[in-house]
């Protein structure tokens, strides 16, 4: 069974950093893209960063790009988002998600974790 | 990376159907075939019914159908039961590594 847990949310002042990771199981992680989708309260789903199975690729939304970073760890079976300069819009339950490919291109989300809460406020 | 636009809500009563559209641009929807369409019943994860416009994933009921014309892709969810009242967004690649959301549609079963 997929199973992907995230952990790191939490509340951040205007500026602040954050690190995101989630925590894979249930298939062999390193044959597959990933991607963080974030949830945004009142608004809905926003797709933030996919990464290729290697990490070689990576892909940003626009309002993220240059802030966030996304990285993973094949061995430890782990994605991970680093968010810097963090914004009030950025308050979001964030999900970790697992594509059907291992390319970002023509992928889509097959499985998603349970999300970590990141609320920026001062 | 401009969301895709669906109605805010949509209804029906149990036994009917409903329809919700994704309307985006030549440079997602209009341009690729990986249209995807998700349910989200509010904390819970997201569910994939969807994938490449109109293929359903196993597991997925058969009155859950999708289809595309143009730069508009649309669900249709038939025999409506309680249990769709949820969220629904489509999900488009849009080039150059990225993908685009839509703006989510609330079913609401009469």
């Amino acid at each position: 069974e997929v199973q992907l847990v995230e952990s790191g949310g939490g509340l951040v002042e205007p500026g602040g950093s954050l690190k995101l990771s989630c925590a894979a199981s249930g298939f062999i992680f390193h044959d597959y893209a990933m991607s963080w989708v974030r949830l945004v309260p009142g608004k809905g789903l926003e797709w933030v960063s996919s990464i290729t199975w290697s990490g070689g690729g990576t892909g940003y939304a626009d309002s993220v790009k240059g802030r966030f970073t996304i990285s993973r760890d094949n061995v430890k079976k782990s994605l991970y988002l680093q968010m810097n300069n963090l914004r009030p819009v950025d308050t979001a339950l964030y999900y970790c998600v697992k594509q059907s490919y291992y390319d970002i291109f023509s992928a889509y989300s097959d499985h998603w974790g349970q999300g970590t809460l990141v609320t920026v406020s001062a | 990376q401009s969301a895709l636009t669906q109605p805010p809500s949509a209804s029906g009563s149990p036994g009917q159907s409903v329809t919700i559209s994704c309307t985006g641009t030549s440079s997602d929807v209009g341009g690729y075939n990986y249209v995807s369409w998700y349910q989200h019943h509010p904390g819970k994860a997201p569910k994939l019914l969807i994938y490449d416009v109109f293929k359903r994933p196993s597991g997925v009921p058969g009155r859950f159908s999708g289809s595309k014309s143009d730069n508009t892709a649309s669900l249709t969810v038939s025999w409506l039961q309680a249990e769709d009242e949820a969220d629904y967004y489509c999900s488009c690649y849009a080039g150059g590594n990225s993908y685009v959301f839509g703006s989510g549609t609330k079913v609401t079963v009469l």
